[in-house]
């Protein structure tokens, strides 16, 4: 069976330091990848996502990049944070076609201080 | 351009009382419908999803939902809710290009005793 892992689970970094957010996904191959953001109180905002290895489409023009080095593995990254960038960060991930819809790994929770 | 409305931002139910969440889509052809919850703190699960075939779709912990074609909707509803379901609740559709998924705001639904 599928599954998903991302971490760390929560983050505590201080403005301006780096950030790095790892999801690897097992069980399936070439999946669509997905990263997305949860501000306190706010919806979901899609950040990037990627249909194949070093193919990263950016929705929202930002402080953060996304890679997809190998085909199970998307990264988000950013060289250095900002006090916005706090938030509850979420990897998904869905077969072509999205007939299963999403499947959410925990999340991370980033405090930028 | 596909969208999807949550009308109600926060419903307050009491314990064992009936449950229906409101979502309206806009969408050009038969839609991929979906509801996913969010415990806090916690990533989306995937509750139902709907296709094509019966409108009244089973989903886990005792969910269902029912598209209506006529009115554009996919309410989601439970017969007695448990404090257990106290969570947040998102519908979705699949965008134009079929990569992602078009997300609701969000219902919060809070459980009284």
């Amino acid at each position: 069976s599928q599954t998903i892992h991302q971490w760390p689970a929560t983050l505590v970094q201080p403005v301006g330091s780096p950030l790095s957010l790892e999801c690897t996904v097992e069980g399936t191959s070439n999946p669509n990848l997905y990263w997305y953001r949860q501000a306190a109180g706010r919806g979901l905002q899609l950040l990037f996502y990627s249909v194949g290895i070093g193919q990263i489409s950016s929705e929202v023009p930002q402080n953060l990049s996304a890679s997809r080095p190998q085909d199970r593995q998307f990264i988000l990254s950013s060289k250095k944070l900002l006090l916005s960038d706090s938030g509850f960060y979420l990897c998904a991930w869905s077969a072509t076609g999205l007939l299963s819809g999403y499947t959410f790994g925990s999340g991370t929770r980033l405090t930028v201080v | 351009a596909q969208s999807v409305t949550q009308p109600d931002i926060h419903i307050t139910v009491s314990e064992g009382a009936s449950l229906e969440l409101r979502c309206n889509y806009s969408y050009g052809a038969t839609p991929y419908l979906f509801w996913y919850v969010q415990s806090p703190g916690q990533g989306l699960q995937l509750l139902l999803k709907y296709f094509s075939g019966d409108t009244l779709v089973q989903g886990i912990k005792g969910f269902e939902a029912e598209f209506k074609r006529s009115q554009s909707s996919f309410n989601l509803r439970k017969p007695s809710v448990h404090w257990s379901d106290a969570a947040e609740y998102f519908c979705a559709v699949p965008s134009d290009s079929n990569y992602q998924l078009i997300w609701g705001a969000g219902t919060k639904l809070i459980i009284k005793p």
